[in-house]
């Protein structure tokens, strides 16, 4: 059972469109993480969100947690093709388990 | 750069045979967490150490173990290994259990 869930799995777009993905769950999650991973790497954390409501801005992107604290997004304006990359959501449960989403595999095209 | 390291980078062994992955972890970072990832698929979580306990078991198969040594480094043992195990392994440590983790490098292992 997943049980959170990312969606799209795959976006391919060109560069300098916007784009969101989502992470949902039936689960309340005490925090999430977002990650994202290049080819052959390992995961890099981009931003942690604790708090229902909240909204964080990291350059281009803007990451939002549910009001409910059971989804999340990631928004990215004006994408370049640096932002190519597999981008995982994981939430932490209030055991301090961490819930991993199957990963949105982004391109941006030239 | 995380700080966590890994090796190897590459392995290639075949069918049945028995690999050892070493992981480093952060200075100072008490958790190790193994993960195993398929070709373009998520992160399959295997198991985490604290401080040389056992905290949390994933999706392990019974052929894999795994150890976190005094001095926080840890090992992942895989045995009779089988194609399917073919697979990027990475590691993570994060200070406290909890919270973000920091992943090295990975080992990409190729069973033939």
């Amino acid at each position: 059972t997943q049980l959170l869930e990312q969606s799209p799995q795959f976006l391919s777009i060109q560069e300098g469109e916007n784009l969101t993905v989502y992470c949902n769950s039936s689960s309340v999650f005490s925090s999430l993480q977002w990650y994202r991973q290049e080819p052959g790497e390992g995961p890099v954390l981009l931003v942690t969100v604790v708090t229902g409501g909240e909204v964080k801005k990291l350059k281009r992107l803007t990451f939002q947690f549910g009001d409910a604290r059971k989804d999340s997004s990631l928004h990215i304006t004006a994408a370049q093709p640096g932002d190519t990359g597999l981008y995982l959501c994981a939430g932490v449960r209030s055991n301090y388990q961490l819930i991993w989403g199957a990963g949105t595999k982004l391109i941006i095209k030239p | 750069d995380s700080g966590v390291t890994q090796t190897p980078k590459h392995l290639i062994t075949a069918t049945g045979q028995r690999v050892t992955l070493r992981c480093s972890p952060r200075s100072g970072d008490l958790s190790v967490y193994w993960y195993q990832q398929s070709l373009d698929q998520g992160l399959q979580f295997l198991i985490q150490y604290y401080n040389g306990e056992e905290r949390a078991k994933g999706n392990i198969l019974e052929r894999f173990s795994a150890q976190q040594f005094p001095d926080l480094h840890s090992e992942l043992n895989l045995s009779s290994l089988e194609l399917g195990d073919s697979a990027l392994y990475f590691c993570a440590s994060s200070p406290t259990g909890v919270g973000e983790q920091y992943f090295g490098p990975g080992t990409r292992l190729t069973v033939t």
